[in-house]
C-alpha cells in the first residue's frame, strides 16, 4: 500500500486483558516508530525501531508494554493486562533515517 | 531530556489573516517537524527543518538554530486550514524519535 496501515482500527477490551496491535509500515522505510495520545493529552513517544539496532524502549510506560518489528517491517504493539489508563490512540509511524514520518490512522484503543 | 514548547494553545482568526505559530526547543533536538491534525485525528507531515525555510502553498516553516526557535506561518488563511497543528523535535540519526509539543488548535472563521 501506498501509507502507513494500523490494524484494528477500533479496539474495546476487558480489563485485564492482553491486546495485539499491527502496524504495517511503508515498503522500504527503515524506521518504525510507536506514539500514543490520550484522550485529551498530547502525543507521547513509545518505542522506536531503526534498521537492524536494538530498539529504543525509554518510552513504554511499563513492562506490560511491549513490541516487536519482524523482517524489518511490519510491528506489533502488545500490551498485557490492560487497565483503563491505557487507553488511548495507539499510532505508528515510519520513515527513511532522517527524514519525515509518515503516521498511520491509528488504533483507538477503550479498556472497560 | 528533549523538550518541546509551543504557543499559543488556542488561536482564532478571520480568513485572509496572516497565522503565526511559534514553537521553542532544547539542546539535542536537531530537527524540527511541523505536523497537522485534523478532526478525526489523522496526522499529516508538513515540514521537517534542520536550518532555514521551507514553504508549501500557503504554509511556510522557518527555524532559528541559534535561538532554538521554530515558527509555522500561514499566509492568507482559509477555513479549510482549521486543523491542531503540532511541533516536535528529534535528535539526529538513531535517536529520531519525536518529543512533541502541546499543540495549537487553529479555527479560521470565515
Amino acid at each position: 500500500g501506498a501509507g502507513v496501515s494500523q490494524s484494528p482500527s477500533n479496539k474495546v477490551t476487558e480489563k485485564g486483558k492482553d491486546v495485539e496491535l499491527r502496524c504495517d509500515p511503508i515498503s522500504g522505510h527503515t524506521a518504525l516508530y510507536w506514539y500514543r495520545q490520550s484522550l485529551g493529552q498530547g502525543l507521547e513517544f513509545l518505542i522506536y525501531f531503526q534498521g537492524n539496532s536494538a530498539p529504543d524502549k525509554s518510552g513504554l510506560p511499563s513492562d506490560r508494554f511491549s513490541a516487536e518489528r519482524t523482517g524489518g517491517s511490519v510491528s506489533t504493539l502488545t500490551i498485557q493486562r490492560t487497565q483503563q489508563e491505557d487507553s488511548a490512540v495507539y499510532l505508528c509511524a515510519s520513515s527513511w533515517t532522517s527524514s519525515e514520518q509518515f503516521f498511520g490512522p491509528g488504533t483507538r484503543l477503550t479498556v472497560l | 531530556k528533549n523538550e518541546v514548547e509551543q504557543s499559543p494553545q488556542n488561536l482564532t482568526a478571520q480568513e485572509g489573516e496572516f497565522i503565526t505559530i511559534n514553537c521553542s526547543y532544547s539542546v539535542g533536538i536537531s530537527a524540527l517537524h511541523w505536523l497537522q491534525q485534523h478532526p478525526g485525528g489523522g496526522i499529516v507531515s508538513l515540514f521537517m527543518l534542520s536550518s532555514g525555510k521551507k514553504k508549501h502553498g500557503r504554509l511556510i516553516a522557518t527555524i532559528n538554530i541559534q535561538e532554538k526557535h521554530s515558527s509555522l506561518h500561514i499566509t492568507a488563511s482559509h477555513p479549510r486550514y482549521s486543523a491542531v497543528y503540532i511541533c516536535a523535535g528529534g535528535g539526529g540519526f538513531g535517536n529520531e524519535k519525536l518529543t512533541f509539543g502541546t499543540g495549537t488548535r487553529l479555527t479560521i472563521i470565515p
